[in-house]
């Protein structure tokens, strides 16, 4: 089975410090994924990165950046997060190979800026 | 620009009744579409995808979509609800060639005993 595992499931960050998501892959896939979930908006792009150490900004890049310097790992930072950063942050991967493949999902973590 | 549209945030259905979940969308060319079920503090797990083959697609759990492009739908259905099927149901659309998923905002199910 492919596994995506992100770093923690629960976090609590105080306004201004500096936010590092893990993320990590196992199927060798090319491509990964930063979204965040709110309620009533559904999943919002933030970052995706389709090799290592490329990356492309999605929707939502503002007050994010991220890094990829292994094709298995994939790295949101909150450079100085904010209250309005407080949400729920889904990591994902996904290859090209093959016809239609979809996105595989990790477990999510929860975000709270105090 | 491509877009997802679910009809409804929230649909409450009794146990044993037909579950009907809509989805339409926007695209431009024949895209590929994905429906993702969450449940509670946990991410997305696939239920089952439109790759431009057989436009009726099974899932698991006993779901069903049937790809409509007359109507731009793809809407999720399952003859028979159960109490395990509460949960957030995603419609989602890539593009054939794309990168970026594009998700739905979500339709909250739920079901009554």
């Amino acid at each position: 089975d492919v596994k995506v595992t992100q770093s923690s499931r629960y976090l609590v960050k105080r306004t201004g410090e500096k936010v590092f998501l893990e993320c990590v892959q196992d199927m060798d896939h090319e491509n990964m994924f930063w979204y965040r979930q709110d309620p009533g908006l559904g999943l919002r792009l933030i970052y995706f990165s389709y090799d290592v150490k490329m990356k492309e900004k999605g929707d939502i890049p503002e007050g994010y950046s991220v890094s990829r310097e292994k094709k298995e790992r994939f790295s949101l930072i909150l450079e100085s997060a904010s209250t309005n950063q407080t949400s729920m942050y889904l990591c994902a991967s996904g290859s090209e190979q093959g016809s239609g493949t979809e996105a595989f999902f990790g477990q999510g973590t929860r975000l709270t800026v105090v | 620009a491509q877009s997802v549209t679910q009809l409804g945030s929230h649909v409450s259905v009794s146990e044993g009744a037909l579950v009907l979940l809509r989805c339409n969308y926007s695209s431009s060319v024949p895209p590929y579409l994905f429906w993702y079920v969450q449940y509670p503090n946990q991410g997305l797990q696939l239920l089952l995808k439109y790759t431009s083959a057989a436009t009726l697609v099974k899932g698991i759990n006993g779901f069903e979509a049937e790809f409509k492009k007359s109507e731009t739908s793809f809407h999720l259905t399952k003859p028979s609800a159960h109490m395990s099927d509460a949960a957030e149901y995603f419609c989602a659309v890539r593009l054939t060639g794309g990168f970026k998923t594009i998700f739905g905002a979500g339709t909250r199910l739920f079901v009554k005993a």
